[in-house]
């Protein structure tokens, strides 16, 4: 069974157009991450939730925000996508335990 | 600050022989790494963790703190090793976070 999952799985906007996109989780993690990758790149960590709180980035676009409502839940909002965006979108939870990372299947988001 | 150096971005070997990824680190505490790999058109997967110390479809990788090394080897590479191969460090003790290497593709040729 999926423990961690991202909808959409491909998702087409426009230029400029706000986006969101989400990840729940059903590990009851506390870590949550949210991983960008271009084509031929390596995943690049955009931000991440140890529980509520927040940790940006440095060189995270101001465009990109996150929100986590609550332990289940992560949102990834564009607020107005280019086209230097597209890219898949990664989410990841971790538990602070010895366990490693759970990804998600991705979010393939392909700005027009 | 974390880094983590992935010199090569391809690597291409006949099939049945040695291969080693390599992978160098940078961090002043004390640091986990792991390997993850990525099949064409899969998702991320955990590989290897140096806490770990398995081995895993037959690749092993050591932690060298006096190098800050952490390169992946197998013995016998096979077909189905093709694949992108990332580094990854993590600084459990400060920030939680996950930096990935620019990854190394891997081509096994038969």
């Amino acid at each position: 069974d999926a423990m961690v999952i991202q909808n959409p799985r491909y998702q087409v906007t426009q230029f400029g157009k706000p986006v969101t996109l989400s990840c729940s989780q059903t590990l009851n993690h506390n870590v949550m991450y949210w991983y960008q990758q271009k084509s031929s790149q390596a995943p690049k960590l955009l931000f991440h939730y140890y529980d509520k709180d927040f940790n940006n980035e440095a060189d995270t676009p101001d465009n990109f925000q996150s929100r986590r409502p609550n332990t289940s839940f992560c949102f990834l909002d564009i607020r107005s996508p280019g086209l230097g965006d597209t890219a898949m979108y990664l989410c990841a939870t971790w538990g602070l335990t010895n366990s490693p990372l759970h990804f998600g299947n991705g979010t393939r988001l392909t700005v027009t | 600050a974390q880094r983590v150096t992935q010199p090569e971005k391809l690597l291409s070997v006949f099939k049945g022989a040695p291969v080693e990824l390599k992978c160098n680190y940078s961090y002043s505490g004390s640091p986990e790494l792991f390997w993850y790999v990525q099949y064409s058109r899969q998702r991320l997967q955990l590989l290897l963790r140096h806490i770990s110390r398995e081995s895993i479809k037959g690749f092993t990788a050591d932690l060298n703190k006096g190098e800050t090394s952490f390169h992946l080897k197998k013995p016998f590479a096979q077909e189905e090793d093709s694949a992108m191969y990332y580094c990854a460090l993590s600084g459990w003790d400060s920030s939680y976070k996950l930096i990935f290497g620019s990854g190394t593709r891997l081509l096994v040729r038969p």
